[in-house]
């Protein structure tokens, strides 16, 4: 089973501020097979990336994704009050695992 | 536009089993994935299993294969996960899930508002 680790566990920010939050695999994600959700408290998950970098139909252009094999990367690059919530990566090269997510607080 | 809609909570014993329900409308019902995945709380996301209604082939994560199982309708385009056995861990926010590939294992663009199911004796 691919582990997925997230990092950090929480991250605090400010409006406007940049965001990278990270998806370390236990071994290599071929094909870039990963995507990210975005959860808020009661919501389901929302699909943001998929296929490590491409924008999911309605997702504005300040979330970004990249990297590839064991290293990936969520970027939100000027950070909006709506953004504040939980990110998950999910591979799904090998079955499926989720990384334990990354809460996103307000600093 | 597609859309999920989940059965309700419940509350089970221990050793029982429970069946939860996802119903589709808008889109292809039979041609795409549906995916379960569960969240205990304050936990993170965990992959349960899925079906491709139109292959009749489940795909269970290791750790619930013999536990549980999952069925589709086509005639009502509803979905089901029955899980078996349940114990105090099975606790959680089920939800499910439609992705637009038709392939397994996949990602997923359509939610179910979810389904509480609560294990408690």
């Amino acid at each position: 089973e691919i582990v997925l680790t997230q990092s950090p566990g929480t991250l605090s920010l400010s409006p406007g501020e940049r965001a990278t939050l990270s998806c370390r695999a236990s071994q290599s994600v071929s094909g870039r097979y990963l995507a990210w959700y975005q959860q808020k408290p009661g919501q389901a998950p929302r699909l943001l990336i998929y296929g490590a970098s491409t924008r999911a139909t309605g997702i504005p252009d300040r979330f970004s994704g990249s990297g590839s094999g064991t290293d990936f990367t969520l970027t939100i690059s000027r950070l909006e009050p709506e953004d504040f919530a939980v990110y998950s990566c999910q591979q799904y090269y090998s079955s499926i695992t989720f990384g334990q997510g990354t809460r996103l607080e307000i600093k | 536009q597609v859309q999920l809609v989940q059965s309700g909570a419940e509350v089970k014993k221990p050793g029982s089993s429970v069946k939860v329900s996802c119903k589709a409308s808008g889109g292809t019902f039979r041609n795409y994935a549906f995916g379960w995945v569960r969240q205990a709380p304050g936990q993170g996301l965990e992959w349960v299993g899925g079906i491709i209604p139109i292959l009749h082939i489940p795909n269970y994560a290791q750790k619930f294969r013999g536990r549980v199982t999952f069925t589709a309708d086509e005639s009502t385009s509803t979905a089901y996960m029955e899980l078996r056995s349940l114990t105090s861990d099975d606790t959680a926010v089920y939800y499910c899930a439609k992705d637009i590939s038709g392939s397994l294992p996949t990602y997923f663009v359509f939610w179910g508002q979810g389904t509480l199911i609560t294990v408690s004796s």
